[in-house]
């Protein structure tokens, strides 16, 4: 069975922090994929990054990174000096090479304060 | 052009009534998925079909029947909807199978059953 757990429900922060974002995943296949993506508040779905389990490098996109650790089966996001616009729900997602469906966590609600 | 497309976006009906959301995409992908969104944010994966073939059934009452006329739609069909229905459907589509990559959303169907 696979699952993913976010277990920060809702955060807050002041505009210009940091702020991670964690998720831990559960599988048994040693070949998987991890996802984030963000959902603004107008409603759609938008894809952020796809790391795949034989890739453990980190990944920056501007202040978006990603901290990928199979030892402790987490995939991490931190957003580095906030904004507003980066208030979203968060979902991690995992999909099994094998398995043609993606699971995605309960996600994380991020509100950045101005 | 909208990559993946519902219709319609907005729906308020009875309990009891039949109701169809209609999904296209026009990015040439084989796989399309139906996710339920409900009012907790979670997302859960309900169908998914492979080239107009039905791959996942994730335990969904049989009320609720997908159709694939042709690898580019994918549509929703419930019966006899009931409260617990009220949600946002998400379709999506993805390039490959198993699924590797990255889903591409629709805008989302609110459901509203009164």
């Amino acid at each position: 069975a696979q699952k993913v757990t976010q277990a920060q429900t809702e955060i807050s922060v002041v505009e210009k922090e940091d702020v991670t974002l964690d998720c831990v995943y559960e599988t048994r296949d040693t070949t998987y994929y991890l996802f984030w993506y963000k959902q603004p508040p107008s409603g759609e779905l938008v894809f952020l990054i796809r790391r795949n389990s034989f890739d453990e490098q980190n990944e920056i996109s501007g202040r978006y990174s990603w901290n990928f650790q199979k030892s402790t089966s987490s995939f991490n996001f931190t957003i580095t000096a906030s904004q507003v616009v980066d208030s979203a729900v968060y979902f991690c997602a995992l999909s099994e090479g094998r398995d043609d469906k993606i699971i995605f966590g309960k996600g994380t609600r991020l509100h950045i304060l101005p | 052009d909208t990559a993946v497309s519902q219709t319609p976006k907005y729906l308020v009906t009875q309990m009891g009534n039949d109701k169809s959301i209609k999904c296209e995409q026009n990015l040439g992908h084989d796989t399309m998925y139906w996710y339920k969104q409900d009012s907790k944010k979670f997302l859960k994966i309900m169908f998914s079909y492979n080239n107009k073939e039905l791959i996942i059934n994730e335990t969904v009452p049989n009320r609720f029947s997908p159709k694939s006329p042709d690898k580019a739609h994918l549509n929703l069909h419930i019966n006899s909807l009931e409260l617990g229905d009220s949600a946002v459907y998400f379709c999506a589509s993805s390039p490959n199978l198993p699924n590797t990559g990255e889903l591409f959303f629709g805008e989302g169907s609110r459901l509203t059953v009164l």
